[in-house]
């Protein structure tokens, strides 16, 4: 069964540092998609990246960049020189291709507090 | 890219009625839809997954009976919450999967801005 760890429940950093969030995945799948997605206050899910499980490149964009690793099944997304408006709550998710039906299981979600 | 709408954004009943939730996708048709439940301060639990003119397939621990889903065209999913108790006071989130002009289904996944019901 498909399953995603959010270790990190919250997180609090100053505007300006660099900050890491975890994410571990489980699944039996060989091919799956990897997310992440940021919800601020309001509610609403703005997705941030995909990634499918053939594709282990890095990636960055702008302040963003996403670490996937598969032989530690893990996803992980830093944030460089944080802003306060990068505040929100960031999930992980994961759907699994052939075994689970396209269906988008997320993480516990990991809350980031940027002070000024 | 593509737009999913979710109406209303947010609903208070008295408990006991039954409310209706309407998940759209506005320029893609959707043949499959997903309905996620969040309580405050947690993750995403998803609920149930909808194929157009098919049965929805309710995730273990969901009752069906009480979480309504219809599926009736490829642009439209509604969730109805019978007879809400204020334990159903959450935040309902519904996504769409669209279908590919050769076939299959398409990867993306496009979320709805949320519904917020609160049962009294």
């Amino acid at each position: 069964a498909q399953k995603v760890t959010q270790a990190q429940t919250e997180i609090s950093v100053v505007e300006k540092e660099d900050v890491t969030l975890d994410c571990v995945y489980e699944t039996r799948d060989t091919t799956y998609y990897l997310f992440w997605y940021k919800q601020p206050p309001s509610g609403e899910l703005v997705f941030l990246i995909r990634r499918n499980s053939f594709d282990e490149q890095n990636e960055i964009s702008g302040r963003y960049s996403w670490n996937f690793q598969k032989s530690t099944s893990s996803f992980n997304f830093t944030i460089t020189a944080s802003q306060v408006v990068d505040s929100a709550v960031y999930f992980c998710a994961l759907s699994e291709v052939n075994t689970g039906g396209f269906k988008t299981i997320f993480g516990a979600g990991t809350r980031l507090f940027v002070k000024a | 890219g593509a737009v999913v709408s979710q109406h209303p954004s947010r609903v208070i009943c008295k408990s006991g009625t039954s409310v209706k939730i309407e998940c759209r996708s506005l320029d893609f048709q959707a043949t499959t839809m997903f309905w996620y439940r969040q309580f405050p301060k947690q993750s995403l639990m998803l609920m149930a997954t909808s194929n157009e003119g098919s049965k929805a397939t309710y995730e273990q621990g969901v009752e069906k009976d009480k979480f309504l889903i219809n599926h009736a065209s490829l642009t439209l999913s509604t969730l109805t919450v019978t007879s809400a108790h204020p334990e159903d006071s959450s935040f309902y989130i519904c996504s769409a999967r669209g279908g590919l002009a050769g076939g299959g289904l398409t990867y993306e996944q496009y979320f709805g801005p949320g519904t917020r019901l609160t049962v009294t």
